[in-house]
Formats: structure tokens, C-alpha cells, sequence
């Protein structure tokens, strides 16, 4: 069963506008989400991460939203550019045994 | 520059021809690990190691092997590979004092 899970495979995003990206999770036990960033023909990238003690963290265009009594993540992206589009994974780890458990994804596509 | 180096990028091969995919790691870090990507599914975890001679499964560990003989080497090894192996493969790499992990470029791999 995926512990992690992104429910929407795709999203279409007018550029200037906002994105915004799911992830739900039913383990409540994890220290950290992280977001990714992937390219084709790349391997991903670390784009922001939450710790479990907080419900936001900014930086710069990007701002992820954690809360906990719904098990529910979300990253805004303000405002979307086209270099923006991409594959982007969320993922919870636990510190100290540094796996990371994946979703399956959410191809953001920005529109000129 | 820090990086992981997988080789090869790219790779047809066919069934029950043993295979090695080479991964390498410049930063010192202690932790390695073997991702594959498949569609609808996201990056789900092969196996990993947390130091020199320490390796475990992961989460689809069926069909591979790996070795740390050396802390900046994680080869992975397919034995007797087959065509459900076809996979888009990503090696990564941490370290207990930072966010997350940096990847390789990734190895597609063909297995007919």
C-alpha cells in the first residue's frame, strides 16, 4: 500500500499563476517531508523540505504546507515560470535512517 | 563538482545476461542507494547502504545485488535480469549531516 500518495498524475498551470501540488501520507511517524524536482534525462533534485514540528516553510517562489491532523502536504509554487515544469515527488523521510519513501509523482506542465 | 556518476546511461541487454550498473559518489557520504522508476509508481527503493560492508534491502529488493566495498562505490548487480527489470534506474547518495539525497543522472535500462 503507498505511503505516500500523489493523486494527480498531471497539472496544467497558466504561466504567472499558481501551482499548487497534493501529497497525502498515512504514516504519521516521519521527522521530514521533502519535495523533489525532476527533469527528463535528470535525475532529481531537492527542491524544499518541512520538518514535522512545523506547518510551513518559504523559500523564495516556493512554499510547502504541512498539516498534520489531515496528513496532507501541499507545495505553491508563486509564480509559476516556464522552467518550472517538471516532474515533482514528495517524500518522507525519517532522520537517522535516511530513507526516503517516494509518491508517485505529479507532471507539472506551465502554459506560456 | 559534487556528484553521483552511473554508468551507463543507457542499456539493452537480454534475458539472463548478467549485468552490473556502476554508481560513484565524490562527496564523502555515508549513505547510498538504489532507486527504480516506473510509471504510476514513483521511485521505489532497491536496496541501500548506510556504510562501507553495511547493506539492506529496500522495498523491492527481488532479482539484485549490490556491494560496498569502498565508501564512494555502490555497483548494482543484476544476475540473471529479466524483462520486468526494465526500469529506469537512479543511484543517490547522503550524508547524516544534510537534506536529503543527491542523485545520479539515472540508467535506462532494456531488458528483452
Amino acid at each position: 500500500d503507498q505511503q505516500v500518495k500523489q493523486n494527480s498524475p498531471s497539472l496544467s498551470v497558466q504561466e504567472g499563476r499558481i501551482s499548487i501540488l497534493n501529497c497525502d501520507y498515512t504514516n504519521s511517524m516521519f521527522d521530514y517531508f521533502l519535495w523533489y524536482k525532476k527533469y527528463p534525462a535528470e535525475g532529481p533534485t531537492f527542491l524544499i523540505s518541512i520538518s514535522s514540528i512545523k506547518d510551513k516553510n518559504e523559500d523564495g517562489r516556493f512554499t510547502v504546507f504541512l498539516n498534520k491532523s489531515a496528513k496532507h502536504l501541499s507545495l505553491h509554487i508563486v509564480p509559476s515560470q516556464p522552467g518550472d515544469s517538471a516532474v515533482y515527488f514528495c517524500a518522507e523521510e525519517n532522520f537517522g535512517n535516511e530513507k526516503l519513501t517516494f509518491g508517485t509523482g505529479t507532471r507539472l506542465t506551465i502554459i506560456p | 563538482e559534487a556528484q553521483v556518476t552511473q554508468n551507463p546511461r543507457y542499456l539493452i541487454t537480454v534475458t539472463g545476461k548478467k549485468l552490473t550498473v556502476t554508481c560513484s559518489q565524490n562527496m564523502n557520504h555515508e549513505y547510498m542507494s538504489w532507486y527504480r522508476q516506473d510509471p504510476g509508481l514513483g521511485l521505489r527503493q532497491i536496496y541501500y547502504s548506510m556504510n562501507v560492508e553495511v547493506t539492506d534491502k529496500g522495498d523491492v529488493p527481488e532479482g539484485y545485488k549490490v556491494s560496498r566495498k569502498e565508501k564512494r562505490n555502490f555497483p548494482l548487480i543484476l544476475e540473471s535480469p529479466s524483462p520486468n527489470q526494465t526500469s529506469l534506474y537512479f543511484c543517490a547518495s547522503s550524508t547524516t549531516d544534510s537534506w536529503g539525497y543527491t542523485f545520479g543522472s539515472g540508467t535506462r535500462l532494456t531488458v528483452v
